[in-house]
């Protein structure tokens, strides 16, 4: 149980284009899904917090135009990536809390990432 | 606030020998901590969560963790280290009180040799 894909698993794109991840719950509902970003050899940064039906809440730096994130169902989040560079360049990884027992202790099942080469 | 401090951004082992992942966490209220391996193009696996209960946590695959409030450390251990072991391990905390996002530590590259 407690299974999170991420859709697609790898992308390459051109500079300037938009580029979507899908993030989904597959066998449970997630209240709350984050997204993060993980450089080459370094750790995850957290890039925004979303809750289902609300607007996400976005890390000090990160630019809620660039980076949109929609949370609209219980089982799917969305990040899309907004006239891409190559600076964006990176590992999208999302995560999910599916609350009541791990939201207490703030599990979180994680994604197997999407990683975007912006071209 | 929290933070988390991974003492060693690489560990070498060889097979059947004792690993130590060492973590220290800095935290103004009790935190909820936990353990994370990632291996090359796989997502990130919890192995072991410490939430205010037992002080000696067991995980997955042989690994354990004990919690020390008067040294704020949260050291990762497995007594007998295998090939498979060779991953990326991080340290985590959160504040359990309010929900916060997980706050990981830079990392710890474990290698494995035969």
């Amino acid at each position: 149980g407690a299974v999170v894909s991420q859709h697609p698993s790898w992308v390459i794109c051109k500079s300037g284009t938009s580029v979507k991840i899908e993030c989904r719950s597959l066998d449970f509902q997630a209240t709350t899904m984050f997204w993060y970003r993980q450089f080459p050899k370094q750790s995850l940064m957290l890039m925004a917090t979303s809750n289902e039906g609300s607007k996400a809440t976005y890390e000090q730096g990160v630019e809620k135009d660039k980076f949109l994130i929609n949370h609209a169902s219980l089982t799917l989040s969305t990040l899309t990536v907004t006239s891409a560079h190559p600076e964006d360049s990176s590992f999208y990884i999302c995560s999910a809390t599916e609350g009541g027992r791990s939201s207490i202790y703030n599990e979180q099942f994680f994604g197997p990432g999407t990683r975007l080469t912006v071209l | 606030a929290q933070s988390v401090t991974q003492l060693d951004s690489h560990v070498s082992v060889s097979e059947g020998t004792p690993v130590l992942l060492r973590c220290n966490y800095s935290s103004s209220y009790s935190p909820s901590l936990f353990w994370y391996v990632q291996h090359p193009n796989k997502g990130l696996q919890l192995l072991l969560k410490y939430t205010s209960a037992a002080t000696l946590v067991k995980g997955i695959n042989g690994f354990e963790a004990e919690f020390k409030k008067s040294e704020t450390s949260f050291h990762l251990t497995k007594p007998s280290a295998h090939m498979s072991d060779a991953a990326e391990y991080f340290c985590v905390v959160s504040d359990p009180r309010t929900g916060t996002a997980l706050i990981f530590g830079k990392g710890t590259t474990l290698s494995v040799s035969s």
